[in-house]
């Protein structure tokens, strides 16, 4: 059974990069050919798409973000990770990554980061 | 880009009840539809795609309806444990990807 798994809760500063991973287990990120993506939710509001990778490489961020992400994929650790650079307060919020099949079917359990000094 | 409405933003509801929820989408979507259910504390968990396709375990009580660019999730009878916020979410016309802001069911 395919099963998504996140890292703990993260503080990061302002200006600073954050890293987040997701760890797959019970399939290989390699097969079926579906997108791999990052939502997030700030607090107390809905959903915001972050972009999704194909483990070819092909990847899309939603265009509100300003360039900031870059999603990878690492099929030698089976996981792939996100990276959102100069953030502010406005970047604190629950991130979760997902598989799409149809609809995102499969979700991991979400990463609190707050950024604050 | 799409942009997707949900209403109400809030509705009460008895144990019991038949609910509906509704989603509209700027421009037709062609049932490229999905429904969450999340609780508090948890991940959304997919409930229906392609509009009325129930996903693995998802009880019977939950079906969904619609086309062009209205649709709907109706609970038959509601259980306690259906309180949750519901999101519709379209994948017609993507990137991005794109949620409705959220229906919170309340008794």
């Amino acid at each position: 059974q395919l099963q998504l798994q996140q890292s703990g809760s993260r503080l990061v500063k302002p200006s600073q990069t954050l890293s987040l991973t997701c760890a797959v287990s019970g399939a290989s990120i390699s097969s079926g050919g579906y997108p791999w993506n990052w939502i997030r939710q700030s607090p107390g509001k809905g959903l915001e798409w972050i972009g999704y990778m194909y483990h070819s490489g092909t990847s899309y961020y939603n265009p509100s973000l300003k360039g900031r992400v870059t999603i990878s994929v690492d099929r030698s650790k089976n996981q792939f990770s996100l990276q959102l650079t100069s953030v502010t307060a406005a970047d604190t919020a629950v991130y979760y990554c997902a598989r799409s099949k149809v609809g995102l079917d499969v979700w991991g359990q979400g990463t609190t980061v707050t950024v604050s000094s | 880009d799409i942009v997707v409405t949900q209403s109400p933003a809030t509705l009460s509801v008895s144990p019991g009840d038949k609910v509906s929820l509704s989603c509209r989408a700027s421009r037709s979507i062609a049932a490229r539809l999905a429904w969450y259910q999340q609780k508090p504390g948890q991940a959304p968990r997919l409930l229906i795609y392609e509009a009325s396709t129930r996903a693995t375990d998802v009880p019977v009580r939950f079906s969904g309806s619609g086309s062009g660019t209205e649709y709907t999730l109706t609970i038959s009878a509601l259980q306690s444990e259906d309180v949750a916020v519901y999101y519709c979410q379209q994948y017609h016309n993507w990137p991005p990807v794109t949620f409705g802001q959220g229906t919170r069911l309340e008794i």
